[in-house]
């Protein structure tokens, strides 16, 4: 089985761009978490979707957002970048959002921000 | 959400024992106690979970104190391929809380010596 893929796998933009990234979770798994690592920092929660609805939100400003999508594929949307935005975007996905489930991460995405 | 405290670093020659320790003195009574790990360039492997009694699983043994307020994550036998960033994360099962999210800290930097 296909783990969790997320696309693309580097990005470079310039500060003030916008960028998308995606994630397709394992299937079956109705539940998708995103997070962003910072170089030398353990990775830092932004949203959890599940079934379609956003279930948490972590200490991100506005110009992050996300959706989930019917097939619960996932995109994380982030505006007007800043330099500190560069970091590794993971993805990870779990059967439901009950606190004993385990989550699968992808390889993650490396946004740098010039 | 309550706080673990894990040593910044450590070491162990290959096929000995490893015992990585973690705190969580304000764990609450239905915080079940995870642990990941990340290999570098990869995003974070579920390793083990626990909720009061000890664990075992292909990869790893979860002893956890009687107070629950320590828990070491044990490695049988490390191979070059276990040195990686290991975090001891806790999941609250209190619902005003986000379920699915982790609360990664720094982590404990494991170097396996051949």
């Amino acid at each position: 089985d296909a783990g969790v893929t997320q696309s693309p796998t580097h990005l470079i933009k310039t500060r003030g761009q916008q960028v998308t990234l995606r994630c397709s979770p394992i299937s079956g798994h109705k539940s998708v978490s995103w997070y962003q690592q910072v170089l030398g920092q353990g990775p830092q929660f932004i949203f959890q979707y599940y079934e379609k609805e956003e279930r948490g939100r972590g200490n991100f400003p506005d110009r992050f957002s996300a959706r989930q999508f019917p097939n619960y594929s996932s995109e994380l949307n982030v505006n007007a970048l800043l330099l500190g935005d560069s970091a590794l975007y993971l993805c990870a996905s779990s059967l439901d959002h009950a606190p004993g489930n385990e989550q699968f991460f992808g390889p993650g995405t490396r946004l740098t921000v010039l | 959400d309550a706080k673990t405290t894990q040593p910044n670093s450590m070491e162990s020659n290959e096929e000995e024992p490893v015992h990585l320790p973690c705190n969580h003195s304000t764990i609450s009574g239905t915080d079940y106690i995870h642990w990941y790990r990340q290999l570098p360039s990869q995003g974070p492997e579920y390793v083990i979970h626990g909720l009061t009694s000890n664990v075992n699983n292909r990869m790893a043994s979860l002893a956890i104190a009687e107070d629950r307020k320590s828990s070491t994550l044990i490695l049988h036998r490390a191979t070059l391929r276990d040195a990686a960033v290991y975090y001891c994360i806790l999941r609250s099962t209190n619902r005003g809380s986000t379920l699915g999210r982790l609360y990664f800290g720094r982590g404990t930097q494991l170097t396996v010596w051949p």
